[in-house]
């Protein structure tokens, strides 16, 4: 099925560094979602963005809602260890359009102490 | 609360076993979802229930059968899984159609079919 280009697939940054990764779609999305996943567990919910433009944080994390409506963007300030994971983003076209979440393929945070 | 739990976390079967996933939310949410995701991949849908009625099923083989008792609990029933089946089974739950999309996803049990 459909898959939205995350980028960039991994990333090896040093304790403290500033982090970015986005995603692309070829289609409008209304809702943007960014979820976290540690090895053997699932995907924890970090932000969700409901109108374009918007720009959320929680604690280090920082996401927008792209203008055009068919992007996104998760920032992570002063990366520490536990930041380490699988980063993935999910967008949803809005109403009459089902409960059907569209993933991208995953930004894997690896952090050097 | 946002908590979806499922169980057992870790399961081992053989390919004429039978036995069930279980999973369940006490959100008050009227959808709920079981994914299937593989090693370094993002979660890949396989059911959807709306309201208890099972309103989407992704071309799933009729080894899994799924089943929603009530509103909180959402059942995986598996019979005959080939080798390629292991893999982490998710449950999520939302609060239901056009009223809330984000999905919040239980940890998952890890099935290894042997």
């Amino acid at each position: 099925g459909q898959q939205l280009n995350q980028s960039p697939q991994s990333m090896f940054i040093q304790e403290g560094e500033d982090v970015s990764m986005n995603c692309t779609s070829s289609s409008i999305f209304n809702t943007w979602l960014w979820y976290k996943q540690d090895p053997g567990e699932g995907p924890v919910l970090l932000i969700a963005l409901y109108k374009a433009g918007e720009l959320t944080s929680n604690g280090r994390l920082t996401a927008q809602f792209g203008i055009t409506r068919k992007d996104s963007f998760l920032n992570i300030s002063a990366s520490i260890p536990s930041d380490v994971g699988i980063y993935f983003c999910a967008g949803h076209p809005g109403r009459n359009a089902g409960n059907m979440l569209t993933f991208g393929g995953g930004t894997r945070l690896m952090v050097k102490p | 609360d946002t908590e979806v739990t499922q169980t057992p976390k870790h399961l081992v079967m053989g390919m004429t076993n039978k036995k069930s996933l279980k999973c369940e939310q006490h959100m008050g949410h009227r959808a709920m979802y079981w994914y299937k995701q593989k090693a370094k991949k993002p979660p890949e849908l396989m059911f959807v229930y709306s309201y208890e009625k099972l309103s989407i099923n992704e071309s799933v083989p009729s080894r899994f059968s799924p089943e929603c008792p009530n509103s909180s609990l959402l059942n995986l029933h598996l019979h005959a899984l080939q080798p390629e089946d292991s893999a982490l089974y998710l449950c999520a739950s939302s609060q239901g159609p056009a009223s809330g999309y984000e999905q919040y996803f239980g940890p998952g049990t890890r099935l290894t079919v042997t």
